[in-house]
Formats: C-alpha cells, sequence, structure tokens
C-alpha cells in the first residue's frame, strides 16, 4: 500500500517564478492538507482540500493557491516567489474514517 | 487563537535514562498528536490521543494527555541512540459544519532529542 507521495523531491527557483508541487494521497483518503515547514520550525497549516473544494485555509497569502482533482490528487501553486517561501512543503492525507494525518516526504523549495 | 508549546526545545540524554517532552495547549482540542521527524525526512505519526486520561505506548515511548490541564506528555524510557530526533506535538480540532472531520492541525516548535552513548 503507496503512502503519501509527493513530486518533485527537491526544486531551486528565483525570486518572482511560479512553482507547482504535487501530491498523491495514501489509499482510501480523501483529504489533503499541505503545510510548510520552515528550517527549525515546526509545520504551519496552509489550507485543506475535500472533494475538489478548498474547505480550511491557513494564514497564507492568496500568492498560495491549489487544487484537489477527481482522483484526491492535489496540487500546491505558489505565485511571485519570495526568498522566504524557501521550506519544506509538505502533504498530509486523511479520510473520514480515519482522520490522522499522514504525511508525504516533502518538497524542498529554494527561492534564491 | 490556538497556541501549542513544547518544552524543551532542545534535550541531550544520555543512553539508559529516561526524561519526559511536555506539550501544552491553549485552548480545547478534540485530539492530540505526536509526531517524530528525523533529519531531511518527513513526519512519522505516533501516537493520538482522543481522551481525557488516554495512555499509549510504543516500545520505549509512551504518550499521556490531560485535557483539563491541557497537556500532553511524551515519556521516554531507557533512551537509546535511535530514538535521537525532534518529535513535534500537534493539536487538531474539528471542523464546524463538515459533521466532525478533522480540520488543520496546529503544532509546536519542537523538541530535538539527541541521545549520546
Amino acid at each position: 500500500d503507496a503512502g503519501v507521495t509527493q513530486s518533485p523531491t527537491h526544486l531551486i527557483k528565483t525570486r518572482g517564478q511560479q512553482v507547482t508541487l504535487r501530491c498523491s494521497p495514501k489509499s482510501g483518503h480523501d483529504t489533503v492538507s499541505w503545510y510548510q515547514q520552515a528550517l527549525g520550525q515546526g509545520p504551519q497549516f496552509i489550507f485543506q482540500y475535500y472533494e475538489e473544494e478548498e474547505r480550511q485555509r491557513g494564514n497564507f497569502p492568496d500568492r498560495f493557491s491549489g487544487h484537489q482533482f477527481p482522483n484526491y490528487s492535489s496540487e500546491l501553486n505558489v505565485n511571485a516567489l519570495l526568498l522566504g517561501d524557501s521550506a519544506l512543503y509538505l502533504c498530509a492525507s486523511s479520510s473520514g474514517t480515519h482522520q490522522t494525518q499522514y504525511f508525504g516526504p516533502g518538497t524542498r523549495l529554494l527561492v534564491l | 487563537e490556538l497556541k501549542v508549546e513544547q518544552n524543551p526545545l532542545f534535550l541531550s540524554m544520555q543512553e539508559g535514562k529516561n526524561y519526559t517532552i511536555y506539550c501544552n495547549y491553549s485552548t480545547t482540542s478534540d485530539r492530540l498528536y505526536w509526531y517524530r521527524q528525523d533529519p531531511g525526512k518527513s513526519l512519522e505519526s505516533l501516537f493520538v490521543l482522543l481522551s481525557n486520561g488516554a495512555v499509549k505506548q510504543e516500545g520505549r515511548l509512551m504518550a499521556s494527555l490531560d485535557t483539563k490541564a491541557r497537556l500532553s506528555t511524551l515519556h521516554i524510557t531507557a533512551a537509546v541512540h535511535d530514538l535521537s530526533a525532534t518529535y513535534f506535538c500537534a493539536v487538531g480540532h474539528k471542523l464546524a459544519g463538515y459533521g466532525g472531520s478533522q480540520g488543520n492541525l496546529i503544532f509546536g516548535k519542537g523538541t530535538k532529542l539527541s541521545v549520546k552513548p
């Protein structure tokens, strides 16, 4: 049973560029949450998707947007990248019956 | 605003010793999670605690929850080097209007544990 997968594993961008990160949830999970983890900090919630809709959002600017597809996979898009967006981006999946969030390996984004 | 505080943030232990990590949170919550993170890796779920007085144990780790005190503890017994990692507690809550579905997690800053021989 495959766990949560994310791609790419690493990414280097320059300021002002745009980036798309991808996540496939654990089999049987229908909810995807995205978190940003800066170095030495705990993860910060960005948003959560369920049934292809954003149903909860954290304190992140509109530059951060997302999407969920009918197969429950999800994308995180960040526009107009800033140096401060450099972080590990974690995707977590869960389901209504088993609500523990299981995390993927993350995408490490470096903005130069 | 829900806040989660962990202490200590850094912990250096000798193998064989016992220690406790504390997690305080500021408002009521439906559930409390403990995760482990190895350097450069993702988060591994260790425990989920759902009710007051809940206690869970796995190997040398034991987690407990006191909802009245808004406190969870992670106790390490006879530490070994393999337990070296960063441990996070996270507080979850139900989403209003979504039939009890779990919303976002609020994480503490983590406790970096180093177990030395």
